[in-house]
Parts: structure tokens; sequence; C-alpha cells
């Protein structure tokens, strides 16, 4: 079972429209973060929190942007979305952040029409 | 996806038999972790390794961290191992950086 929890599963919404996505993790981990997972299945870094700081913002478009109230939680919001933010999208979490396993979320589709 | 060469890209399998699967590093890895995502999503760790082997039932894992590789063996390869199967290479901390899949199916 797994015990990085992601809500929603699935989210379809149009054009322009604001989502956010929750997780939260149980693990007791100090580091969270956001990867996108596209069409072709390709994963790639999004954002990484330590502690509720932003240590990792990779080159995403400003209409993402994360939010942690604690380090048991990061939600990512996503501002006017656009087709190409359709997607899975993974939360997950590890202690510490360097040299340390990393666990993963279920995951939220999002589908933009 | 180029700093970390995954391969094969798609693989089957009859059950019952042996394969292996393996990725390149471009990027300095530090350590590895092989996942499989089931056809529900869900990335399910397999291993996590920092130079060396581990063994695990059916599946048997080595990173070769001085030839920027590692390898993935199944053996008796069962139908629910049918997925997706990722490795993916931490270099400087902070992150993972995947390669592309390998898209298995064992067929009966």
């Amino acid at each position: 079972e797994t015990a990085v929890f992601q809500t929603p599963n699935y989210h379809v919404t149009q054009v322009g429209n604001e989502v956010s996505f929750n997780c939260k993790q149980t693990l007791g981990h100090d580091t969270m973060y956001w990867y996108k997972q596209d069409s072709k299945k390709l994963l790639k870094i999004m954002f990484s929190y330590n502690n509720k700081q932003l240590i990792v913002n990779e080159t995403v478009p400003r209409r993402f942007s994360p939010q942690s109230s604690d380090k048991a939680h990061l939600n990512l919001r996503i501002k006017s979305v656009e087709p190409e933010d359709s997607a899975v999208y993974l939360c997950a979490s590890s202690y510490g952040t360097v040299n340390t396993e990393v666990f993963f979320g279920k995951g939220t589709r999002l589908t933009v029409v | 996806g180029d700093k970390v060469k995954q391969s094969p890209s798609a693989l089957s399998l009859q059950e019952g038999t042996n394969s292996a699967l393996r990725c390149n590093f471009s990027i300095a890895a530090t350590t590895v972790q092989w996942f499989l995502q089931n056809p529900r999503g869900s990335l399910i760790n397999l291993f996590y390794l920092v130079p060396g082997t581990k063994e695990n039932g059916r599946l048997k894992s080595t990173f070769n961290s001085k030839e920027s590789y590692s390898t993935l063996h199944i053996r008796d390869a069962q139908l629910e191992d049918s997925g997706t199967y990722f490795c993916a290479a931490e270099n400087m901390g902070y992150k993972l950086t995947f390669g592309t899949g390998t898209s298995l199916l064992v067929d009966p």
C-alpha cells in the first residue's frame, strides 16, 4: 500500500481553468517532489521541496506553482491550464535529498479539453 | 531521456523465460532505482542500488558506476511481470533522471 497519497486520481477540465492537486506522505520524509509523465511515458522532475523549502525548480511554465504547508504536504496548482498540460502528475517523497530512495504516489491524470 | 538510455524499448517474453533490461548513463550516476509501472499507473519500487548487485526473488539488478550502466534481470517471467520498467539515476542529488522505459509483455 502506497504511503504517498494523491488526490484526485483523475481530473478533466477546460483550457484556461485553474486546477489544484494534493499530495500527502506519511513516511516521515522531509523531501517531496512533483514529476510530470507525458503521453510518451517520459518522466521529468518539475519541483523538489526539502522541509518546505523549494530546492529544485526545473524549467516549467510560470502557471505551475507548488505549495507546501508542511513537510508532509506538497500541492501543485496550475493557473490557466493549456492543452499541453494534459499528463500524469506524480508526487514523490524521500528521506533527505542525496543518495536516498524515492517513493511515488499513484499519480493524478489531467486531461485538458 | 538522453542522459539515461534504456534498452530495449519494448520486449515480449514467453512465460517462464528469462531476459535482461539495460540502462546506460551519460551522467555520473551515484545511485540507481528500478521501478515497474503497472497498468494502473503506479510506480512500484523494485531496487535501490549503490554500485553493486541486489537480488529479490526472480529479479536481480546490478549497478556498475565505473562503466556507467545498470541491468535488471528477470528470471522465469510471469504474466504479472508485464508493465513498463523504468530505471532512474541520481546524479547530484535532489532529483532522479529517468530512462525512457521498457514496455514488457509476458505471454502465456
